[in-house]
C-alpha cells in the first residue's frame, strides 16, 4: 500500500541545516509531486513548497525562498527537503505529502519528522 | 490580513450539523478557487477530505463519508465544510486550503468540539 516514510526526529543547533527524507512505497514515485508542510507545536499548517519528481521543477513559499531546497532521488524513491540557517522558530513537525500534478489532492502524508532547533 | 480566515473553534452536539467557514480575503473572489479541506486529529498527519469548486466540480476523498460535504457562500466570500450527523470521532482540527499566487495557502484551522 502507499506509504511515505519519514525519520522520527532530528536535533540541530541554530545556524545549522537539516535535510529531511521522505521515502515512498507502493506507487510509481515519479507520477506524483511531493509537497512539504510544517506545523509548530499547537499551531496550524504551513506550506513550504513542492517539487515535481518527474521533472525536478520546484516551487517554494516566499517565506522560505533562499533557505529551502527540495530534491529527489528516483533510484531510491526518496524526496528530500533541506532547510538552512536554522533558528529556534523552525522547531516544528515537517510533513511530506504527495499529490497528483496540478492538484491539491494531498492524499497521502508521511507521519512527520520533528525537527528541534536548540543550542 | 491573512488570505484565508477560519474561526478558531466551534462546538456542536452529536447528531447535529456543523458548518465550518473559510473566508477569503477581500479583493479575491471565492468563486474562482477550488477549496480543499483537511481533517487532523492529535498526533496524526492531516487527512484529505474533499475539494469543492462548484456543485458540478467537486471531489470527495477516498473513503470519506458523504456526511462531509463542501459548498460556498458567495455573499460571505467563503468556502464551507458541512458535517452532518456529527459523531464523536469528528472532533478534530479542520483546515482549508487554496492555490493562490502560485502557492498553496492554508487557513489557520478550526478546532471542532463535539459535545
Amino acid at each position: 500500500q502507499v506509504q511515505l516514510v519519514q525519520p522520527g526526529a532530528e536535533v540541530k543547533k541554530p545556524g545549522a541545516s537539516v535535510k529531511v527524507s521522505c521515502k515512498a512505497f507502493g506507487y510509481t514515485f515519479a507520477s506524483y509531486d511531493i509537497n512539504w508542510v510544517r506545523q509548530a507545536t499547537g499551531q496550524g499548517l504551513e506550506w513550504m513548497g513542492w517539487m515535481s519528481v518527474k521533472s525536478g521543477k520546484t516551487g517554494y513559499a516566499q517565506k522560505f525562498q533562499g533557505r529551502v531546497t527540495m530534491t529527489s532521488d528516483t533510484s531510491r524513491n526518496t524526496a528530500y527537503m533541506e532547510l538552512s540557517s536554522l533558528i529556534s522558530e523552525d522547531t516544528a513537525v515537517y510533513y511530506c505529502a504527495r499529490n497528483p500534478p496540478d492538484s491539491g489532492w494531498f492524499d497521502f502524508w508521511g507521519q512527520g519528522t520533528l525537527v528541534t532547533v536548540s543550542s | 490580513q491573512a488570505v484565508l480566515t477560519q474561526p478558531s473553534s466551534l462546538s456542536a452536539s452529536p447528531g447535529a450539523s456543523a458548518s465550518l467557514t473559510c473566508t477569503l480575503r477581500s479583493g479575491f473572489s471565492v468563486a474562482t478557487y477550488s477549496v480543499y479541506w483537511f481533517q487532523q486529529k492529535p498526533g496524526s498527519p492531516p487527512q484529505y477530505l474533499l475539494r469543492y469548486r462548484s456543485d458540478s466540480d467537486k471531489r470527495q476523498g477516498s473513503g470519506v463519508p458523504s456526511r462531509f460535504s463542501g459548498s460556498k457562500d458567495a455573499s460571505a466570500n467563503a468556502g464551507i465544510l458541512l458535517i452532518s450527523g456529527l459523531q464523536s470521532e469528528d472532533e478534530a482540527d479542520y483546515y482549508c486550503m487554496i492555490w493562490h499566487n502560485s502557492a498553496w495557502v492554508f487557513g489557520g484551522g478550526t478546532k471542532l468540539t463535539v459535545l
